[in-house]
């Protein structure tokens, strides 16, 4: 079955840790996406990508990186200079306007 | 000011109930509407697709657009305790080549047996 893997579903990081969280999909589609959720905020862009080898900062990206090397892959680095990493992640993947997004299933990170 | 505005709630509801969920948003521009239910603990899942204005009906629920006053619901007919969940609305520019959509904050909704 096609889909968006995310893992790990929980993470724990140290202060000054950088952590790397992964999303695979198998559905072909070009565009892929993260967003960071916390209670009350809704869901907030983090970085987006359009085509392997590119990728665009979204509303929130202080502190964040990401690479797409592959079609398939767009793993999000969260660094040391995230102030509050704590939150829901979630990756999603759209093949354009009219499907709307498919979302992983999340990766919940917590400071410890 | 948002560019969409969802009331969070929490919503609670006896099973059986008409449940109605809105959005308002500013920007003319957006011509896809879309809802997302999401389950505690889970990714959000596409619910409902609406181009432009008007309704669509799918089971017992229905997504209404109305462009003129810039505002969005959804209907959930004879709602089930397995409704309980985030719903999150979702739009996005017609004109943009990014499919960037933009989320409402999500409404929790509670349908007690």
């Amino acid at each position: 079955d096609g889909g968006i893997t995310q893992s790990p579903k929980y993470l724990f990081r140290k202060e000054g840790q950088n952590v790397t969280l992964s999303c695979e999909q198998n559905l072909n589609h070009d565009a892929m996406y993260w967003y960071r959720q916390d209670p009350g905020q809704g869901l907030r862009l983090i970085y987006y990508s359009q085509i392997v080898n590119d990728f665009q900062k979204g509303d929130i990206a202080e502190g964040y990186s990401v690479s797409r090397e592959k079609k398939e892959s767009f793993p999000l680095t969260v660094t040391s200079a995230q102030k509050n990493p704590t939150a829901f992640y979630l990756c999603a993947s759209s093949i354009g306007l009219r499907d709307g997004y498919t979302f992983g299933s999340g990766t919940r990170l917590t400071v410890v | 000011q948002k560019e969409v505005e969802q009331d969070p709630g929490p919503l609670s509801v006896p099973e059986g109930a008409i449940v109605s969920l809105n959005c308002t948003y500013s920007n003319s521009a957006f011509q896809y509407f879309m809802w997302y239910r999401q389950y505690s603990r889970k990714g959000p899942e596409l619910l409902m697709y609406t181009y432009s204005s008007g309704n669509k009906e799918d089971g017992r629920f229905t997504a209404q657009v109305d462009k003129s006053s810039k505002y969005i619901s959804l209907f959930i007919r004879d709602s089930q305790p397995s409704d309980s969940a985030t719903y999150l609305c979702a739009m996005s520019h017609g004109s943009s080549n990014t499919g960037k959509l933009i989320f409402g904050q999500g409404t929790t909704l509670q349908v007690k047996p």
